[in-house]
């Protein structure tokens, strides 16, 4: 089973500031990657998959890098409504789970 | 405009049955994988249990193997979770998600609806 860890665990920053999250796989899991976000009461959005390819309806200031075991997500401005919880995913392997998150507070 | 509306969750006392729901629209429900994916309150996300688009491929997470069965029925748009001798740890809001690639069934989740929740308390 492939654990995937997420730092940091929280990230305070300010509008506007630029936000690198990370992820890291514990053996390869190739391009097989995916970003999610979620914010209080909702359901998880995707964000991101294959590792850098944005979903229908992203905007341009998320974007996603990485291959192999070390993956980044990153936000170049946040806005306001970007203050959320960030989760990776992978589909290498069976099963296709989560990160434990990385929450992105207002500083 | 693709929704899925999650049903069934509630109260129940440890070692019961619960069986969830998920209604789906807006896109051809046979031609997507289906999963369950679960949120315990202030916890991350698991994911719990998914189905291939004809049932021939099913997967489950090993916290729920042999009590936990996911089922669909595509004449009906719908998705099922039959949750038998639930404990305490099965406490939390439960999603249905889509598969993101019609031909992968282990993949992303693109859509998401807005859970059912379970409480297992005595």
């Amino acid at each position: 089973e492939i654990v995937l860890t997420q730092s940091p665990a929280t990230l305070s920053l300010s509008p506007g500031e630029r936000a690198t999250l990370s992820c890291r796989a514990s053996q390869s899991v190739s391009s097989y990657l995916a970003w999610y976000q979620q914010k209080p009461g909702q359901a998880p959005r995707l964000l991101i998959y294959d590792a850098s390819n944005r979903a229908t309806g992203i905007p341009a200031r998320f974007s996603g890098s990485g291959s192999g075991t070390d993956f980044t997500l990153t936000i170049s401005s946040l806005e306001p409504e970007d203050f959320a919880v960030y989760y990776c995913q992978q589909r290498s392997n069976w099963p296709p789970d989560f990160g434990p998150g990385t929450k992105v507070d207002i500083k | 405009e693709v929704q899925l509306v999650e049903s069934g969750g509630g109260l129940v006392q440890p070692g019961r049955s619960l069986r969830l729901s998920c209604a789906a629209s807006g896109f051809t429900f046979d031609d997507y994988a289906m999963h369950w994916v679960r949120q315990a309150p202030g916890k991350g996300l698991e994911w719990v249990s998914g189905i291939s688009w004809n049932s021939g491929s099913i997967g489950y997470a090993d916290s729920v193997k042999g009590r936990f069965t996911i089922s669909r029925d595509n004449a009906k748009n719908s998705l099922y979770l039959q949750m038998n001798s639930l404990r305490a740890e099965d406490t939390a809001l439960y999603y249905c998600a889509k598969g993101h690639d019609p031909n992968n069934w282990n993949d992303y989740f693109d859509y998401w609806g807005q859970g059912t929740l379970v409480t297992v308390s005595s």
